[in-house]
């Protein structure tokens, strides 16, 4: 089954830690993408990626980081420099333009 | 810029009627627009998408209309099912922009009364 993949479902973390957030996709797609979902509000952007070794930052990318050492991989790294990280991230890929966007089930993210 | 809203937070409707889901889109360049479900504590799974180029595209269950003149897109299920219950939104995207440029609304909540 081709899908993208994401872990671990649920993450707690103490203020003032770095955490990071898995993202894995067999869909040979080369663009990749993080969102956050917050209560009442749309999809915002946080970073995304249309190549291997590359990426650009989203509407809302301060206090994150990523990489994308391989296609298949797009880890989000939240920081602590983040101010207000409790929030439901999402991440999704596609292979082009015009065609949707393609989600995994996300990972819920509480700090306290 | 950009702004995907909804009409209504919340339908309830009785199994078995038809549901529409609307939504309104402020960029009258926008070309692309996507439908999605979204169960909770899942995400967001796509349904249907259409093109600027065209008013209607039908899939199982589910009609899409776009309305360029009025800027209005609207979701139809028909014979609506307690599995349909979920959260839905639509997502816009401008002319000439990626697929990063696509703007999503905040969600209707539909909700099937047996």
């Amino acid at each position: 089954d081709g899908g993208i993949t994401q872990s671990p479902k649920y993450l707690f973390r103490k203020e003032g830690q770095n955490v990071t957030l898995s993202c894995e996709q067999n869909l040979n797609h080369d663009a990749m993408y993080w969102y956050r979902q917050d209560p009442g509000q749309g999809l915002r952007l946080i970073y995304y990626s249309q190549i291997v070794n590359d990426f650009q930052k989203g509407d809302i990318a301060e206090g994150y980081s990523v990489s994308r050492e391989k296609k298949e991989s797009f880890p989000l790294t939240v920081t602590s420099a983040q101010k207000n990280p409790t929030a439901f991230y999402l991440c999704a890929s596609t292979g082009w333009t015009n065609s949707p966007l393609h989600f995994g089930n996300g990972t819920r993210l509480t700090v306290t | 810029g950009e702004n995907v809203g909804l009409h209504l937070p919340t339908l309830s409707v009785q199994e078995g009627d038809n549901s529409i889901i609307n939504c309104a889109y402020s960029n009258s360049a926008s070309d692309y627009f996507i439908w999605y479900k979204q169960e909770s504590g899942k995400g967001p799974q796509f349904i249907i998408d259409i093109r600027s180029n065209m008013d209607k595209r039908q899939g199982q269950r589910v009609t899409v209309l776009l309305n360029k003149t009025v800027k209005h897109l609207s979701l139809q299920i028909a014979a609506t099912q307690p599995g349909d219950s979920a959260v839905y939104f639509c997502a816009a995207k401008p002319v000439g922009g990626a697929t990063n440029k696509l703007i999503f609304g905040t969600g209707t909540l539909l909700a099937v009364q047996p």
